[in-house]
Formats: structure tokens, sequence, C-alpha cells
């Protein structure tokens, strides 16, 4: 079975301020990951998804992830936050021939955004 | 388009009481997925329907969870009875394709259940 870690669990920055949140996984075949975000009394939206190809993927909101095979990482980035950006984050991964009931999240990063 | 709503957002009951969580996914949407989020943990997965048929309820955690998805429309949850370790936020996703690399999973705000 797969295992995703989010190793930061509340992330406090300034606007402006670049953010990187670290996604670790674990599993023994090809796998597609996501990044998930839930902003606060919304529902989870995904951000930005890879599948095959550029391992640099482009999400909405000027957030981009980069998977690194040899590492099993799979970060998420954005040059400089704004307030909005305060929300949860979270990191999944659903192996390559599996469908939604495979998936696995992490455990969330909580970003907060101060002015 | 109307999103995937859940109905209660929040419900609060004593531990051994029945709660029913419901979802309504997207207007043609075949497959629908509950998630539980216990706090500070993953969220994980519940089970899958497509229309009304279980396609897998693998990750149910005891009999106490009986989901129903009537018509191949909306979709319950029922606790009965409810324990302490039953609280969490019960996420609902629903889809109209199947398969990881062409499925767009649209999900609810969630039902926050606390049992006390």
């Amino acid at each position: 079975a797969q295992s995703v870690s989010q190793h930061n669990h509340h992330v406090i920055l300034s606007e402006a301020a670049s953010l990187e949140l670290g996604c670790n996984y674990s599993y023994g075949g090809t796998v597609n990951l996501f990044w998930y975000v839930q902003y606060p009394g919304q529902h989870l939206q995904l951000l930005l998804k890879y599948f095959s190809g550029d391992p640099l993927v482009k999400g909405i909101k000027g957030f981009e992830a980069e998977f690194i095979k040899s590492k099993f990482s799979f970060n998420l980035r954005k040059p400089s936050v704004q307030w909005s950006d305060t929300a949860e984050y979270f990191c999944a991964v659903i192996p390559s021939s599996g469908g939604y009931q495979k998936v696995t999240f992490g455990t969330g990063t909580k970003l907060q955004v101060i002015p | 388009e109307a999103g995937v709503t859940q109905f209660p957002s929040h419900s609060v009951i004593e531990k051994g009481q029945t709660v029913t969580l419901r979802c309504d996914p997207i207007s043609g949407h075949d497959n629908l997925y509950w998630y539980r989020r216990v706090m500070g943990k993953e969220i994980k997965f519940l089970l899958h329907f497509v229309k009304e048929s279980k396609q897998d309820e693998s990750g149910m955690p005891n009999n106490r969870f009986l989901a129903e998805r009537t018509g191949g429309t909306y979709s319950t949850l029922k606790v009965q009875p409810a324990e302490l370790e039953d609280s969490g936020v019960y996420f609902c996703a629903s889809s109209q394709d199947y398969g990881a690399s062409n499925e767009k999973l649209f999900f609810g705000s969630g039902t926050q259940l606390s049992v006390l």
C-alpha cells in the first residue's frame, strides 16, 4: 500500500514570501500525483496534477510542483504568496492503474499568510 | 453548474445516537465517493458507488456504517450507533468518468460530525 508524508503541518508566511510545501510518497510502482487545496469554509479543489511527461507541473493561482522520481517527492511551490493563499493543502497519490478509491492523501499542511 | 452538496454541514450528537449524512452529487455523475478525515489525520477513502451499486466499500470502518445511493442519485451515509471515534469530517465527491487519468473529482464541503 502507498503512503504520503507531508512534513510541514503548519506554515506561517508573510505576504510575498516564497512557499515550498514538502510531499513524499512511498509506493512500489508508478503513480499519479495531486495537490488539493481547501480554502476556509470551502470544498476541496484540485490545484494541479502530474500523470506523465514534464515533471514540472503548473497549476492554478501561480502554483507549481516538481516530481522528482528518485526522491519520491512532489513538492508544491509558489514564488510569492498572497493572503488569499491561506488554506489547507493536501498532497495525494493514486497508483497509475487505480482510480480515486485507491487515493492516499497526506495529513495536510495549514498555510497561514500574514498580510 | 451546481456543485456537490452535503447536508448537514455540522452535526453534533451523543454517543449511541444515529446520524445520517447526505450527499447530492453533480447531476449526471455516475461515480460517488465518501471519504473521512479524523481530526489531524489524513483523508481516507470509505466507499465508491457507480450509479446505485457499491463498487468498493473496503474503506468502511465497521458495520455501524451504512451507505446507500437511491436510484443512483443522492447518497446517504448512516452511522448507527455513533461512537466517539466516528467524529471527523465526512467528504463526498463525484465524477463523471472513471480512472485517475481522465477523472476529474469534485468535492463537497464536508460534514463535520462531532460525537460527544
